[in-house]
């Protein structure tokens, strides 16, 4: 099992859908979980972190579910400019920051 | 703009050559990493630094040299490289805290292995 799995996507989504990633994580052990976004040919940048209460921040909100591993982030209203690859990251240990990434899921939203 | 720089931004390079990337954050931060992204992967870690030490290889080849002389500055140096080392190469960093704590990443160097 990969240590960090994602839905494979592409996901086509029209202007003001509401779009869900799911993410799921093999090492119960992992400390702190993240959502990244990596625009294409650009570095990955920090969206949001993501707590156990869940949270939200406008449009996104990101939930975790210890008990069964898993990690979702839902984008409602989509813009165009959430067109991007969003990455699940989980931080494996405590002390200095190890984080494993998914692959990715591919989001296009279009006119 | 980013506070985490990275030269060259690409590097084409033949399989003799031998190269150095660079990489320098302005956060203040005390540990710095290297990650390799290749087409269709998730990113890999490669090295970790913290507080100028290295404390963690990921059964990273030889080829690779890291090298950070102060906490501001992480170098990967490389030799002898294969086309399958082809890949963007992202510096990034972080403050040493439990918990929470947040990487930073450079542009990446979009390397090339001919």
């Amino acid at each position: 099992r990969k240590e960090v799995e994602q839905d494979p996507g592409p996901f086509n989504v029209p202007e003001g859908a509401t779009v869900a990633f799911n993410c799921t994580y093999s090492n119960s052990a992992s400390q702190s979980f993240f959502w990244y976004r990596q625009d294409c040919r650009k570095e990955p940048k920090l969206l949001m972190s993501v707590y156990s209460s869940g949270n939200e921040d406008g449009r996104f909100t990101a939930q975790l579910n210890r008990a069964s591993q898993y990690i979702s982030l839902l984008i409602r209203d989509s813009k165009l400019s959430d067109s991007a690859t969003y990455l699940c990251v989980v931080n494996r240990g405590a002390g200095y920051s190890t984080l494993t990434f998914g692959k990715g899921t591919m989001l296009l939203v279009s006119p | 703009e980013t506070g985490v720089t990275q030269t060259p931004r690409h590097l084409v390079m033949g399989m003799t050559n031998k190269k150095s990337l660079k990489c320098e954050q302005h956060l203040g931060h005390n540990a710095m990493y290297w990650y390799k992204q290749s087409a269709k992967k998730p990113l890999e870690l490669m090295f970790v630094y913290s507080l100028e030490e290295r404390v963690e290889n990921n059964s990273v080849p030889s080829r690779f040299s890291p090298e950070c002389p102060n906490s501001s500055h992480l170098f990967l140096h490389l030799h002898t490289l294969q086309p399958e080392d082809s890949a963007l190469y992202l510096c990034a960093s972080s403050q040493k805290l439990a918990g929470q704590e947040t990487q930073y990443f450079g542009p990446g160097t979009r390397l090339l292995v001919l």
